[in-house]
């Protein structure tokens, strides 16, 4: 398995624009996470995803930010309107959640380093 | 999410030096994970302790949990350059799943 594969890897955009990040998370985990990172705010969760439902969305900043899961491979995080204060890097990663107190690792992707100017 | 409080936040050493990190929670947990973030790097997934008072080593890195489950630690012997990044322990049972990252552990290796 290749892992945890977030695209692009770097991505540059002016202030107002739709910007949309992707993941695809290892293959047979059941849970998806979306991760902001920047100096100030550290590590913050966004959102939390189980079996492709959304469980925990209490980090997602603002109704600017949006993600999905249309099915078992695949999630995007969409920002629209873009704004400065909204570059960081954004992780995405998986894990297999049993829900019995015994988690497997999660998976972390490369990271999207985002920029808006 | 709820997060399980590590501390130092910031910590400097000579190589050569042991480290320690500790983290504490007011509740008892099923389980502690460790990852590890290297600088401009993402987090990797180092141990995950479950056992009351478990002891797993990794080389120079010892980790336990402690006898109540509300606390554990990481200990690094004679630390070297390549362990600087910053180290964070978090508990996926003190949430419906998710993972919470604290602020973790920032340790700097001064050559």
């Amino acid at each position: 398995d290749a892992g945890v594969i977030q695209s692009p890897r770097h991505e540059v955009t002016e202030m107002g624009q739709e910007v949309t990040l992707r993941c695809k998370p290892i293959s047979g985990h059941n849970s998806l996470f979306w991760y902001r990172q920047t100096m100030m705010r550290g590590l913050e969760l966004l959102i939390y995803f189980n079996n492709n439902v959304p469980i925990d969305d209490s980090g997602m900043p603002e109704d600017r930010f949006s993600a999905k899961m249309p099915n078992a491979s695949f999630s995007t995080l969409k920002i629209q309107p873009s704004e400065p204060r909204d570059s960081a890097v954004y992780f995405c990663a998986s894990s297999l959640h049993s829900g019995r107190g015994s988690d497997t690792e999660a998976f972390f992707g490369q990271g999207t380093r985002l920029t808006v100017v | 999410g709820q997060q399980v409080m590590q501390i130092p936040q910031y910590q400097h050493v000579q190589e050569g030096e042991d480290f320690t990190t500790y983290c504490n929670s007011s509740t008892t947990l099923s389980n502690i994970q460790w990852y590890k973030q290297r600088p401009g790097g993402h987090p990797v997934f180092l141990i995950q302790l479950v056992k009351s008072g478990e002891v797993k080593k990794q080389k120079r890195l010892t980790f336990q949990f402690g006898e109540a489950k509300k606390n554990s630690s990481l200990h690094i012997t004679a630390t070297q350059t390549t362990d600087v990044g910053t180290y964070f322990c978090l508990s996926p049972s003190l949430g419906r799943g998710q993972l919470t990252f604290g602020s973790g552990t920032q340790l700097t290796v001064l050559p």
